[in-house]
C-alpha cells in the first residue's frame, strides 16, 4: 500500500500567515490521484482539493494545491480564523486508499 | 443539501458483531458510489470499504476484509456497514461518505461529503 507521511505534524503560525503543508508518498501517486481535506474539531471531514490541485466547489482560493508524483504541498495564502484545523492528505490512485497521518494547524 | 446520517454504533465486546446504518438524503442515491471511512480516537482517518451505486462492486481494505461488508438499500437511500468478529482496535467514529462517482474509476474514488459519524466502542 502507498504510504503517505504529512509534515510538520503541528505548524503553529498566526491569522494572517501562510501555511506550507507537505504530504509525500512512498510511491508515486499515479496522476495525481491526491485529495485534501480539513477536519475541524467536531466536525466531520471537508474535501478541499482534487486531483492534487483542483479546489473544490465553496473552497476559498486562498487554499491552493500543487504537486506530482510523490511530493504534494497544500498552501493557505493567508490563514482565517477558521482555518485552525487538522489537514489530512490522501492518495486514491490505488485500490487501497490511504491517508496521510496529519497537519495539525494551530494558533501560534 | 446531501445529508448522511450515521446510526448504529455502541459498545461491543471483542468477538462481537454490529450493524451501521447511514441514511442519505439531498441527492440522487442509487448515482453514486458510497464509503465507509473510520477514525480512532485521537488519531487519524482511514479507508475502509466501497460500494459501487448498484451494489455490484465492493472494495474493502485489508484490515477490515472477511469481517466487514459493506451493502446498501437504494429504494430506502441507506448504507450499512456489518461487522463481525470486532477487535479492540475497530473501536472508532465510522463515517459514511458519498464518492463524487458511482463506480471504482481510480478519478474519482475520493468523497465529497462526510457525515458526523457514529462510535464503535470495542471492550471486554
Amino acid at each position: 500500500e502507498i504510504v503517505l507521511a504529512q509534515s510538520p505534524g503541528t505548524l503553529s503560525l498566526s491569522p494572517g500567515e501562510r501555511a506550507t503543508l507537505s504530504c509525500r508518498a512512498s510511491q508515486s501517486v499515479g496522476s495525481s490521484y491526491l485529495a485534501w481535506y480539513q477536519q475541524r474539531l467536531g466536525q466531520a471531514p471537508r474535501l478541499l482539493i482534487s486531483g492534487a490541485s483542483n479546489r473544490a466547489p465553496g473552497i476559498p482560493d486562498r487554499f491552493s494545491g500543487r504537486g506530482s508524483g510523490t511530493e504534494f504541498t497544500l498552501t493557505i495564502s493567508r490563514l482565517e480564523p477558521e482555518d485552525f484545523a487538522v489537514y489530512y492528505c490522501q492518495q486514491y490512485g490505488s485500490s487501497a486508499i490511504t491517508f496521510g497521518q496529519g497537519t495539525r494547524l494551530e494558533i501560534k | 443539501q446531501v445529508q448522511l446520517v450515521e446510526s448504529g454504533g455502541g459498545v461491543v465486546q471483542p468477538g462481537g458483531s454490529l450493524r451501521l446504518s447511514c441514511a442519505a438524503s439531498g441527492f440522487t442515491f442509487s448515482s453514486y458510489g458510497m464509503h465507509w471511512v473510520r477514525q480512532a480516537p485521537g488519531k487519524g482517518l482511514e479507508w475502509v470499504a466501497f460500494i459501487r451505486r448498484d451494489g455490484s462492486d465492493k472494495y474493502y481494505a485489508d484490515s477490515v476484509k472477511g469481517r466487514f461488508t459493506i451493502s446498501r438499500d437504494n429504494s430506502e437511500n441507506t448504507l450499512y456497514l456489518q461487522m463481525n468478529s470486532l477487535r479492540v482496535d475497530d473501536t472508532a467514529v465510522f463515517h459514511c461518505a458519498r464518492s463524487v462517482s458511482g463506480d471504482w474509476n481510480p478519478l474519482y474514488r475520493y468523497f465529497d461529503s462526510c457525515g458526523q459519524g457514529t462510535l464503535v466502542t470495542v471492550s471486554s
